[in-house]
């Protein structure tokens, strides 16, 4: 079963400029999380998709927005891009929202620089 | 709140050694899940191992083995006659549900960097 992909794997942007960044989960999952990693701030949640409609949000503001298709592929957008958002943007999808148990599993992650 | 501490920054090995990695957690939950997961250079966060909070049996895998202590809220992970190819980031991370929301999320520990010398 092929595991979660992420594209581009790479990005370069300028401030103010916005991204989409495309995640597209395990066959069968149903649950995709985004999450941002800088080596100041660590790994921190984004948000949470399932079923279309997002089921959690981390604490990051408005600028940071995702959406999810009926075919459980998700974007996640940052509009007015500032020079802090450079990091590695990791989506992890999951089976089944709901059941504490799940898994998440990665992709290899979006490397955004913003210069 | 939830939280996650690793506090060893990097550890480094020579071949062979063994080396534990430390991870304390805090939840308010009494139904919580804990994972270990590995990051190599490449960037992909690896899966290695889950448990639950009912279940404190310790499990070994190769040459991996966890140690779970409900007591003192640590979820521990040894490595066993270390190589070269464990050279990476581990992260702890705790899945619980807020207390006030019900939301379940996933939070990370800062992570270990383990350095394996030949």
């Amino acid at each position: 079963k092929a595991g979660v992909t992420q594209t581009p794997r790479y990005l370069i942007k300028t401030r103010g400029q916005q991204v989409t960044l495309s995640c597209s989960p395990i066959s069968g999952h149903r649950s995709v999380s985004w999450y941002q990693q800088t080596p100041g701030q660590g790994l921190q949640f984004l948000f949470e998709y399932f079923s279309e409609t997002q089921r959690n949000k981390g604490n990051f503001p408005g600028r940071f927005s995702g959406r999810q298709f009926s075919n459980s592929r998700s974007e996640m957008n940052v509009s007015t891009l500032e020079l802090g958002d450079s990091a590695l943007y990791l989506c992890a999808s999951s089976h089944e929202q709901g059941a504490r148990a799940d898994t998440q599993y990665f992709g290899p992650g979006t490397r955004l620089t913003v210069l | 709140a939830q939280k996650v501490t690793q506090a060893q920054t990097e550890i480094s090995v020579v071949e062979k050694e063994d080396v534990t990695l430390d991870c304390v957690y805090e939840t308010r939950d009494t139904t919580y899940y804990l994972f270990w997961y590995k990051q190599p250079p490449s960037g992909e966060l690896v899966f290695l191992i889950r448990r639950n909070s009912f279940d404190e049996q310790n499990e070994i895998s190769g040459r991996y083995s966890w140690n779970f202590q409900k007591s003192t809220s640590s979820f521990n992970f040894t490595i066993t006659a270390s190589q070269v190819v464990d050279s990476a980031v581990y992260f702890c991370a705790l899945s619980d549900a807020d207390m006030d929301t019900g939301r379940r999320a996933l939070t990370f520990g800062s992570g270990t960097r383990l350095q394996v010398q030949p």
